[in-house]
């Protein structure tokens, strides 16, 4: 059973750009999380998604970040106008199932490492 | 609000011997709690979780972690070093109003010496 996956690994983009970054959860999961992750700093929230629907975008900035699961696909994170502060690795996880009142162990993928030059 | 901290930033043992890295949470339940690894240009991989019951929970690569509700700990131990334990731990809860929304700590730095 494949890990969750991530591409790219490494991403660079100039200022103004537009970043892509694209994730696969593990065989069965249906929940995916993405985390950002800068410099000397642990892995911060950013958006909880289900197929098709997403759950709690509250770690998101409110301009120029967006994500999606589509019915068929990856997870994708896209970051319009990308700026040297949006440096960082970008990770994903997914977990297979959220019972109610508690959660499940997610399983994290290698990250994208995004330098904006 | 919520947070983990994890009061060390680096360490350095020599191979074979123990280790205990700290993590202290601040929450208003019983939390969930997860300790990640992460090597060098890698993603995390869990190393064990606490969610109920028995507070002394094992996990892989012969780590354990003892959850103390007194001290609001969840410290992470392993008696005997090995080099490729060199990595960077996280320890993380599973925030009080939505627990799938995982809080992290700053993260430990172990360094091995040979």
């Amino acid at each position: 059973n494949a890990g969750v996956m991530q591409n790219p690994r490494h991403l660079v983009r100039r200022r103004g750009q537009e970043a892509r970054l694209r994730c696969s959860p593990m065989k069965g999961h249906s929940h995916v999380y993405w985390y950002r992750q800068l410099p000397e700093e642990g892995l911060k929230f950013m958006v909880y998604l289900q197929k098709e629907n997403i759950i709690d975008e509250s770690g998101m900035p409110k301009e120029r970040f967006s994500a999606e699961f589509p019915k068929e696909g990856p997870s994708i994170l896209r970051i319009q106008q990308v700026v040297r502060g949006d440096s960082a690795a970008y990770f994903c996880a997914s977990s297979p199932r959220q019972f109610p009142g508690g959660t499940d162990t997610q399983y994290f993928g290698p990250g994208t490492r995004l330098t904006v030059l | 609000a919520q947070s983990v901290t994890q009061p060390d930033i680096h360490i350095t043992v020599s191979e074979g011997a123990s280790l205990e890295l700290r993590c202290n949470y601040s929450y208003g339940a019983t939390p969930y709690l997860f300790w990640y690894v992460q090597s060098p240009g890698q993603g995390l991989q869990l190393l064990l979780k606490y969610f109920s019951g028995d507070t002394l929970v094992q996990g892989i690569k012969g780590f354990e972690a003892e959850f103390k509700r007194s001290q609001s700990s969840f410290n992470l131990r392993k008696p005997s070093v090995h080099w490729s334990d060199a990595a960077e731990y996280f320890c993380a809860v599973g925030s009080m109003d939505s627990s799938y929304k995982l809080i992290f700590g700053s993260g430990t730095r172990l360094l091995v010496r040979p």
